[in-house]
């Protein structure tokens, strides 16, 4: 199976701020990563896919990166609504598997 | 973008089963293929399977082999997940998720559906 380690667990920032968050797998995955927003009581929200791409009525300040084994979501200019958990997620092969997620509280 | 519904909350014994829909509408139902993933409390996402209504091809995640059964109903739109003899840790958030195009990533949850194992 492939593992998922996201980096950090937790992330404080203000209105305004750049948060980058890290996500490494187990083995190379070329571009089968995805990214999801989750807010409690709420389904998670598919961000970004294959990598890098916008999934279509999300906010540009949302961006992804990397290929292979390194991943990096960023938020650029965080706003209120920002505040949630994010998951990667390898699509690569069974088993799907996500990280850990990173909380991104409020400082 | 498609729509998916889930029923409502379940309460269940311990070795009891459970099963839970997933209501699609918005789209061609059986042009997108479905997983089922959890989340037990304080915990993260864990996947659980994938089926494909149009091919009715499946896989489950070992850990749940013998266990789980899921299905889907091209007539109503509608996909199922059935988790038998439950255990304390099975207690969680169930959300039905579909498969963007042909990938492996999921572009629209159902809204959850939690189930809760107690005695």
């Amino acid at each position: 199976d492939i593992q998922m380690t996201q980096s950090p667990s937790s992330v404080s920032a203000s209105v305004g701020d750049r948060v980058t968050i890290t996500c490494r797998a187990s083995q190379a995955i070329s571009s089968w990563l995805a990214w999801y927003q989750h807010k409690p009581g709420k389904a998670p929200k598919l961000l970004i896919y294959a990598a890098s791409s916008l999934q279509s009525g999300v906010p540009s300040r949302f961006s992804g990166s990397g290929s292979g084994t390194d991943f990096t979501l960023t938020i650029s200019n965080l706003q209120p609504e920002d505040f949630a958990i994010y998951y990667c997620q390898q699509a690569r092969s069974f088993p799907l598997t996500f990280g850990g997620g990173t909380k991104v509280e409020i400082k | 973008q498609g729509h998916l519904v889930q029923s409502g909350a379940e309460v269940r014994k311990p070795g009891a089963s459970v099963k839970v829909s997933c209501r699609a509408s918005g789209y061609t139902f059986t042009n997108h293929d479905f997983s089922w993933v959890r989340q037990a409390p304080g915990q993260g996402l864990e996947w659980m399977g994938w089926i494909s209504p149009s091919t009715n091809n499946k896989h489950y995640v070992k850990k749940f082999q013998g266990r789980l059964i899921m299905t889907t109903d091209t007539s109503t739109s509608t996909a199922y997940m059935e988790l038998r003899s439950l255990r304390s840790d099975d207690a969680a958030i169930y959300y039905c998720a579909r498969h963007r195009e042909s990938d492996t990533w999921f572009d629209s949850w159902g809204q959850g559906t939690l189930v809760t194992v107690s005695s």
